[in-house]
C-alpha cells in the first residue's frame, strides 16, 4: 500500500459543483500539504498543515478549502469549481526535520 | 522573484551519456534544503535526492547526483549513464526553514533519452 493515498485518482466534474479530493498517509507525519501542477508552472503550494489545529494558506488558496480531520487525513474542497481548477493535484507529507517530501499519486481533475 | 528556476523546459540524451539538468534557487535563508523529483509519465513524483544547505559535500543516490554550488546558489542534477526509463520531467524543489518551512517547487525540465 501506498504511503500516501489520493482519492479520486482522475475526476471529471461540472462547473458550480462542489468537489472534495482525499488525502490519507501512513507515514506518522505531522505536515501535509497540498499543490496543484499546471504545464510550465510546476507544483504550486494550495493549503499546508503543521498540525490538526494548524492550516495554513499558500500560494494560491483562493477558490479552494482544507479539512485535517486527523493527523493522517487532509482534504482539499473546491466549493464551486470553475474550468481554470482544471489540474493534475498532489498531496504530500514531510517529517519536522523535512529532508524528504512523500507525495501521492495525484488526482487529475478536469472541470468542465 | 522565482524562489526556484529551471531554465530547461526539454533536453535529450543519448542513452548511456551524462546529462546535467539545472536548477538555480533564491533564498535569504542559511538553512534550507534542496530536493529533486522524477515524474514519469504516469505522473507520480519520485523523490531522487536530498541536499541540506549545511552539508559540505555533494549527495549522490545510485546515478543521481547533485551537483551544489552554494555561492552561486545552484542545485544541478546529474545523471550518470542514462537510461531510456529516466525520461520523465524532473522538478527541483527547496524547503526553506525560516518560512514555515514550505515547499518550493521549479517549473520543471523534460528529460528525452534517446537509443
Amino acid at each position: 500500500d501506498a504511503d500516501v493515498t489520493q482519492t479520486p485518482r482522475n475526476r471529471i466534474t461540472k462547473t458550480g459543483k462542489r468537489i472534495m479530493l482525499e488525502c490519507s498517509q501512513t507515514k506518522g507525519h505531522d505536515r501535509m500539504y497540498w499543490y496543484r501542477q499546471d504545464p510550465g508552472l510546476g507544483l504550486r503550494l494550495i493549503y499546508y498543515s503543521f498540525d490538526v489545529k494548524d492550516i495554513n494558506k499558500g500560494e494560491i488558496s483562493d477558490g479552494y478549502s482544507v479539512s485535517r480531520q486527523a493527523q493522517a487525513k487532509f482534504s482539499l474542497s473546491l466549493e464551486s469549481a470553475i474550468p481554470n481548477q482544471t489540474a493534475l493535484y498532489f498531496c504530500a507529507t514531510s517529517d519536522w526535520d523535512e529532508t524528504e517530501a512523500f507525495f501521492g499519486q495525484g488526482t487529475r481533475l478536469t472541470v468542465v | 522573484a522565482q524562489k526556484i528556476t529551471q531554465t530547461q523546459p526539454g533536453m535529450f540524451v543519448q542513452e548511456k551519456e551524462a546529462v546535467t539538468l539545472d536548477c538555480t534557487y533564491d533564498t535569504s535563508d542559511q538553512s534550507y534544503g534542496l530536493f529533486w523529483y522524477k515524474q514519469p509519465s504516469s505522473g507520480e513524483m519520485i523523490f531522487l535526492i536530498y541536499q541540506g544547505s549545511y552539508d559540505e559535500q555533494n549527495a549522490t543516490e545510485g546515478r543521481y547526483s547533485l551537483n551544489f554550488q552554494k555561492a552561486r546558489k545552484s542545485a544541478n542534477l546529474v545523471i550518470s549513464a542514462s537510461q531510456l526509463g529516466d525520461s520523465a520531467m524532473y522538478f527541483c524543489a527547496m524547503r526553506e526553514s525560516g518560512n514555515f518551512n514550505k515547499f518550493y517547487f521549479g517549473s520543471g525540465t523534460k528529460l528525452n533519452v534517446k537509443p
